[in-house]
């Protein structure tokens, strides 16, 4: 099992560039998470999809979009890149939603907006 | 809203000693869960050790433990004989019912040989 995949590991782009943000599990999870993670704020939810067919916005929703193509996938657009969106992003999964249940997190992407 | 407070940004520790990481929260829960996830150099997110609140036994994974104080909203995590593979930042996480998980803004741990 490869358990939380996301692509690409590293990317820059230009100030108004977007880009996709694509991650996959394999663990038959319900729910799936993409944070963000800056120097001294921790993990900050973005979006979150409780299940198939549902997302909601998480704590720094704006600038971002998310699409849950199927039980697997949960994908994060960037529409308009801006330097303040420069991070590193985090997806994760759970058995279901809610606060009792294991995350598990993928390696992340270092994102760079010039 | 419940809020996770890691009031220690940076801490080390000589290898073979024992170090405690700090974590305090609030909330107005009764039934709720602790984590603490930590993330090496590599990036990688790894759950390290779970308390479920309603227990009073405080959680243990080999070297990891925990001293839990719910009357106080403590969480502390206890790494006995640290190791240099320990060194990493360590994010304490609360969690309950359908609600999201609300992490800290983590304590990054080096361990000195």
């Amino acid at each position: 099992n490869a358990g939380v995949t996301q692509t690409p590991k590293f990317q820059v782009l230009k100030t108004g560039q977007s880009m996709t943000l694509q991650c996959a599990q394999d663990m038959n999870h319900n729910s799936m998470y993409w944070y963000r993670q800056d120097p001294g704020m921790g993990l900050r939810l973005i979006y979150y999809s409780a299940s198939e067919g549902t997302t909601d916005k998480g704590e720094v929703p704006n600038g971002y979009n998310v699409s849950r193509l199927n039980k697997r996938e949960f994908s994060l657009r960037l529409e308009s890149a801006a330097p303040s969106q420069t991070s590193v992003y985090f997806c994760a999964s759970s058995e279901s939603p809610g606060g009792i249940y294991e995350q598990y997190f993928g390696p992340g992407t270092r994102l760079t907006v010039t | 809203a419940q809020t996770v407070t890691q009031s220690q940004p940076e801490m080390s520790v000589q290898e073979a000693e024992t170090v405690t990481l700090s974590c305090t929260y609030d909330t107005s829960e009764n039934n709720y869960y602790l984590f603490w996830y930590k993330q090496p150099p590599s990036r990688q997110m790894i759950l390290v050790i779970r308390q479920e609140a309603y227990k009073q036994q405080n959680a243990t994974e080999n070297r990891f433990s925990v001293n839990f104080q719910k009357a106080a909203k403590s969480f502390s995590l206890k790494i006995s004989d640290s190791q240099l593979g320990d060194t990493a930042m360590y994010f304490c996480a609360f969690g309950f019912g359908n609600e999201k998980l609300t992490f800290g803004t983590g304590t990054r741990l080096t361990i000195i040989p």
